[in-house]
C-alpha cells in the first residue's frame, strides 16, 4: 500500500525556520518525482516545489524561491522541505505529493497525496 | 490570484450533469496536459483525471475531462450527494516553470 506520511509541522514565529519530512513507503521511492503542495486555511491548492527522482532537477514557486529548499534521500525513502524566513502567509497544510514515474515536470500530475502537516506562522 | 481560473461554485440536482471549467493560457493549458482533483471535506485531494481525459483505475466513467485551446472542462454525470466536494484543475506552466492549480470549484448537489 502506497503511503506518504508528513511530519515536522507546528507553530513557528515569523522569520523562523522549520523542516518538513515525508516518509514514503509501498513503492520504489527512487523512481518517482515528488512535490510539495500547500493549502492555506479555507483556500485552494498552491504548488510549492518539485524535485526529480535523482534530485538533479528542482523547481520552486516564486512565492517561496530563495526561502524554501526541497531535497530527498532515496536511501531513506524520504522527502524534505527546509523552510526559512517564514511569513504569516506561509501558514498552510503542506502535502507531500507523488508524480507518476518518467513524466518530467511538463507532463506532471499528482497521482498520490499524503494527509498533510499543518504549519502555522504566528507570533 | 490563481493562474488557472475556475468558477467558485456550481450546483445541480442528484442525477443531473454538471461541468466545471478551467481557463488558462498558451503556456499552461494550451501547451500541456491537464489534471483534475477532488477534495472531499477534511481530506487530502484525490486524482480524478490525468492527461486531460484519462481516468485512473477506480474512478467511475461518470467523470470525464476535455480540453479546447486554453480551456479545460471536467464533466460529472449522474450526480450523487457523495460528489459534493471541491474540484481543482492543475497543469504545468512552461513559461513560469512551475506547477499551477485553479482556485477550486465547490460542487453542491442540491
Amino acid at each position: 500500500e502506497v503511503q506518504l506520511v508528513e511530519s515536522g509541522g507546528g507553530l513557528v514565529q515569523p522569520g523562523g525556520s522549520l523542516r518538513l519530512s515525508c516518509a514514503a513507503s509501498g513503492f520504489t521511492f527512487s523512481g518517482y518525482e515528488m512535490n510539495w503542495v500547500r493549502q492555506a486555511p479555507g483556500k485552494g491548492l498552491e504548488w510549492v516545489s518539485y524535485i526529480s527522482n535523482s534530485g538533479s532537477t528542482i523547481y520552486y514557486a516564486d512565492s517561496v524561491k530563495g526561502r524554501f529548499t526541497i531535497s530527498r534521500d532515496n536511501a531513506k525513502n524520504s522527502l524534505y522541505l527546509q523552510m526559512n524566513s517564514l511569513r504569516a502567509e506561509d501558514t498552510a497544510v503542506y502535502y507531500c505529493a507523488r508524480d507518476p514515474p518518467d513524466r518530467g515536470p511538463v507532463g506532471t500530475y499528482i497521482d498520490f497525496w499524503g494527509q498533510g502537516t499543518l504549519v502555522t506562522v504566528s507570533s | 490570484q490563481s493562474v488557472l481560473t475556475q468558477p467558485p461554485s456550481v450546483s445541480a440536482a442528484p442525477g443531473q450533469k454538471v461541468t466545471i471549467s478551467c481557463s488558462g493560457s498558451s503556456s499552461n493549458i494550451g501547451y500541456n496536459y491537464v489534471s483534475w482533483y477532488q477534495q472531499l471535506p477534511g481530506t487530502a485531494p484525490k486524482l480524478l483525471i490525468y492527461d486531460t481525459n484519462e481516468r485512473p483505475s477506480g474512478i467511475p466513467d461518470r467523470f470525464s475531462g476535455s480540453k479546447s485551446g486554453t480551456s479545460a472542462t471536467l464533466g460529472i454525470t449522474g450526480l450523487q450527494t457523495g460528489d459534493e466536494a471541491d474540484y481543482y484543475c492543475g497543469t504545468w506552466d512552461s513559461s513560469l516553470s512551475a506547477g499551477v492549480f485553479g482556485g477550486g470549484t465547490k460542487l453542491t448537489v442540491l
